[in-house]
């Protein structure tokens, strides 16, 4: 089992609605990330966050808004998504940055549906 | 710009038989590359790593290996089990700008281990 946990596993919503994925680590990583992966393909960053703080935004539409209510808990709020945001949401966690060279732990993801 | 590339894209091996992956990176301060599983409707798992002070690290039947000077790094999987079919991913931190590194995924590699 996974030390990172995504709820719920899946998501369907229309276009207008507002929905929120949730994302849980008590491994006391200060670092939070969300990534969005396509089909078939690599995952892909969104938002790094570094001690509750938003650190990274990788040009990402404003439909899509994170929030970091604690160390432990990390949250992507969705309004207004399009068919194309349909994918697998994941949720990673890590001791400090990943890119000082720390081992990132993955969720198992949200499965989001966008009719 | 920055990249991780990763061949090949599919493997099909015979259960039993090994199985390499190789990965190339392009930014030579990278010092960090994980290896991640990704099986079916999972995250991606973290398996191995390997840090720039080393070059070659081993886990049962897991190894991975790594050529600074020619940047490139490779996981090695032996005695092959059905087990063992999944996507593997390689990363590296990449610069990103602004001081910040970030950890970049290679394509992927559909693993397919015949019975």
């Amino acid at each position: 089992d996974t030390e990172v946990t995504q709820t719920p596993k899946h998501l369907v919503m229309g276009m207008t609605n507002k929905k929120s994925l949730k994302c849980e680590q008590h491994m006391g990583h200060r670092a939070m990330y969300w990534y969005k992966q396509k089909a078939k393909k690599p995952p892909e960053l969104m938002f790094v966050y570094s001690y509750e703080k938003l650190s990274i935004n990788e040009s990402v539409p404003s439909r899509f808004s994170p929030e970091c209510p604690n160390s432990s808990l990390l949250n992507l709020h969705l309004h207004a998504l399009q068919p194309e945001d349909s994918a697998l949401y994941l949720c990673a966690s890590s001791q400090l940055l990943a890119g000082q060279g720390q081992p990132q732990h993955f969720g198992d993801g949200t499965r989001l549906s966008i009719l | 710009g920055e990249n991780v590339e990763q061949h090949p894209s599919t493997l099909s091996v015979q259960e039993g038989d090994s199985a390499v992956i190789k990965c190339t990176y392009s930014d030579s301060a990278s010092n960090y590359f994980p290896w991640y599983k990704q099986e079916l409707g999972k995250g991606p798992q973290l398996i191995i790593d390997i840090r720039s002070n080393v070059g070659e690290k081993k886990d049962q039947r897991i190894a991975v290996t790594l050529n600074k000077t020619a940047k490139h790094f490779s996981l090695h999987i032996t005695e092959t089990q059905p087990e063992d079919s999944a996507v593997y991913f390689c990363a590296a931190p990449l610069y990103s700008g602004a001081g910040s590194y970030q950890l970049t995924f290679g394509k992927g590699t559909k693993l397919s281990v015949i019975p």
